[in-house]
Formats: structure tokens, C-alpha cells, sequence
């Protein structure tokens, strides 16, 4: 158990839809990432939040959205669901604000199926 | 186009062989390169490194990068077959922080 947790464990939901997974980091950490993985694509970075900032942003779509609330936690919305989004959504945390020098935690991973 | 690419794509040994894994990459601005290992969940972290020369070890896993050829390996030895995972690895940029990753190698490890 690495300590990240990640809500729900599975989420089916139709194309056009709206969902928000959430991530709750391992105790102390206050960096969060977000990563979506899918057969086709392989693994991707999506973004990374630190104590509530932006710190990168990789190549998520202008449909999905993050935050990191005060509490650490955070969320990533996808809207207009595509079948294309379609993936597993990995969140994972670390202690540093830039690289993981210090390793980096992964969630179990939400799997998300847009029918 | 920032890109890595790891090699093999695929290899099955026999428990006790020692393989490497290659990652090779063209990155902007390199900062830093990371291997995971996954089986059937979630990522595991395993190194982070970034500079040329110094090996990281941790077991029988150790990495090394070379910042002039820009690659990096990553060794196991005596594997066992619970080293059988994809190893994926990904490197980060300066140019906003990006990480770039491999389509990973499969090791499959066969008593």
C-alpha cells in the first residue's frame, strides 16, 4: 500500500458526460500527479500540483481540468467525454516540488470506460 | 520531437539470468530520467538520476546514464520471477516539466 488513495475504483459513464476522480496523496506529500494510461497510448503525464500550484503540465486536453485543494487532495475533471478517454487515470505523490528525488507514490489507478 | 524509446521491447530469461534494459532518448533540455517497474497496477517507482556516470543500486537493480550518449540502462541480476513487470522509463525536461515516457520493455522471468 503506498499510501495514495484514488476514488472511485471504476467509473463507466456515457460520451458527452462529466466525471471527477479524486486523489488524496500520502501523508506529508505535497506534490500530486496525474497520469492516464491507456493500450494505445501507453503511460502519460497529464499535470503536477504542488501545494495547491501548478508546477507542469503535460499534454492534457483543454476538456480535462485539476486542482490541489488546501488539504492536499485533489481532483481531475474530464468533461465532454470522448471513447477515446478511455484509460486508466493513475494519480501519484511525492515529497519535492520538482523531480521525485525522494520517489514518487502511485495510487491503485481509476478505471474510467466512456461508452 | 522530444522522445524516448526503450529497448527491448519484449525479453523472457530464466530465473538467475541478469538482463538489461535500455532507455534511450532525445529530450530538450534533459533534467532528470526515471524507471518504474508496473505488473499488473500501479507504477513503482525504482530511480531517479541525474547525473552521468553515478550508478544507482538498490538490491539486485542498479541504473546508470550516460548524459553524453544519452541513455540509460538498468540491470538486474539473479532475476526471479517476481522481477517479471514492464520497466518503463521516462525523463524530464526543463522546458516545462514535462515527462516524457517509453512504451516500457516487458520482462517476463521463467522459473
Amino acid at each position: 500500500d503506498s499510501g495514495v488513495t484514488q476514488t472511485p475504483k471504476h467509473l463507466i459513464t456515457a460520451t458527452g458526460q462529466r466525471v471527477t476522480l479524486r486523489c488524496s496523496p500520502r501523508s506529508g506529500d505535497l506534490s500530486v500527479y496525474w497520469y492516464q494510461q491507456s493500450l494505445d497510448q501507453g503511460l502519460q503525464f497529464l499535470i503536477q500540483y504542488y501545494n495547491g500550484e501548478e508546477r507542469a503540465k503535460g499534454n492534457i486536453l483543454e476538456r480535462f481540468s485539476a486542482q490541489q485543494f488546501p488539504d492536499l487532495h485533489s481532483e481531475l475533471n474530464l468533461s465532454s467525454l470522448e471513447l477515446g478517454d478511455s484509460a486508466l487515470y493513475f494519480c501519484a505523490s511525492s515529497s519535492d516540488i520538482r523531480d521525485p528525488i525522494n520517489g514518487q507514490f502511485f495510487g491503485p489507478g481509476t478505471r474510467l470506460t466512456v461508452l | 520531437e522530444d522522445k524516448v524509446v526503450q529497448s527491448p521491447l519484449s525479453l523472457v530469461v530464466h530465473e538467475g539470468d541478469t538482463v538489461t534494459l535500455n532507455c534511450s532518448y532525445e529530450v530538450t533540455n534533459f533534467r532528470s530520467l526515471l524507471w518504474y517497474k508496473q505488473e499488473k497496477k500501479a507504477p513503482t517507482f525504482l530511480f531517479m538520476l541525474t547525473s552521468s556516470g553515478i550508478e544507482k543500486k538498490s538490491g539486485r537493480l542498479s541504473s546508470i546514464l550516460d548524459k553524453k550518449e544519452l541513455f540509460s540502462i538498468l540491470n538486474i541480476t539473479a532475476t526471479q520471477t517476481g522481477d517479471s513487470a514492464v520497466y518503463l522509463c521516462a525523463v524530464v525536461g526543463w522546458a516545462g516539466n514535462q515527462f516524457y515516457f517509453g512504451t516500457g520493455t516487458s520482462l517476463t522471468v521463467i522459473p
